[in-house]
């Protein structure tokens, strides 16, 4: 099975501030990595597949980058809805597509 | 608008089973492999089964293999997910979820199933 792991699992940010948020695979899985965002109460919600392009409907602010084992997410500006877990997936052994544990971005 | 209404949890014994239901509108559901994922309280998420678009192929995870069983009516555009000898460790919020080629990209709401011991 493929290990995702996230980090950090908390990450305090200002409104307007960038948030860089880490995924890392146990082993190489190409771009094949999806993120969501996770409200609380809410289901989560596609941002970013194929490591790098974004979902209908989702803001350019957010963007992923990263290929292998090492993979991105970033919210260039960090808008008061943005606060939430975001959560990465590899795409790459089908159809076990496991989750990382989530990084919570709370407001700092 | 694509939906994913998700019914069928409740509160069950140790042992007891349950059978959850995903019903499916706004696209066309037989085109599409599904999933259930799910979730424990206040934890992350966790991939449970899969079930390809035509019911050939499904699989589980190991920590459910032998006890779930998935699957689906391409006529009445709805997901299943048959669980029997339900622990503890099975409370969660259960996700009906579309998968396409790059991710799920559509969740239900969820239904929580709840394992007393």
């Amino acid at each position: 099975e493929i290990v995702m792991t996230q980090s950090p699992a908390t990450l305090s940010v200002s409104p307007g501030e960038r948030a860089t948020l880490s995924c890392r695979a146990s082993q190489g899985i190409s771009n094949n990595l999806a993120w969501y965002q996770q409200k609380p109460g809410q289901a989560p919600r596609l941002l970013i597949y194929g490591a790098s392009t974004r979902a209908t409907g989702i803001p350019a602010r957010f963007s992923g980058s990263g290929s292998g084992t090492e993979f991105t997410l970033t919210i260039s500006s960090l808008q008061s809805e943005d606060f939430a877990v975001y959560y990465c997936q590899q795409c790459h052994a089908w159809p076990t597509w496991t989750f990382g544990q989530g990084t919570k971005v709370e407001i700092k | 608008e694509v939906q994913l209404v998700e019914s069928g949890g409740g509160l069950v014994k140790t042992g007891g089973s349950l059978r959850l239901s995903c019903a499916a509108s706004g696209f066309t559901f037989s085109t599409y492999a599904m999933n259930w994922v799910r979730q424990a309280p206040g934890k992350g998420l966790a991939w449970v089964s899969y079930i390809s678009s035509d019911s050939g192929t499904t699989h589980y995870a190991d920590s459910v293999k032998g006890r779930f069983t998935i699957s689906r009516d391409n006529v009445k555009n709805s997901l299943y997910l048959q669980m029997s000898g339900l622990r503890v460790e099975d409370t969660a919020l259960y996700f009906c979820v579309r998968a396409s080629r790059d991710g799920y990209d559509q969740w239900g709401q969820g239904t929580l199933v709840t394992v007393s011991a």
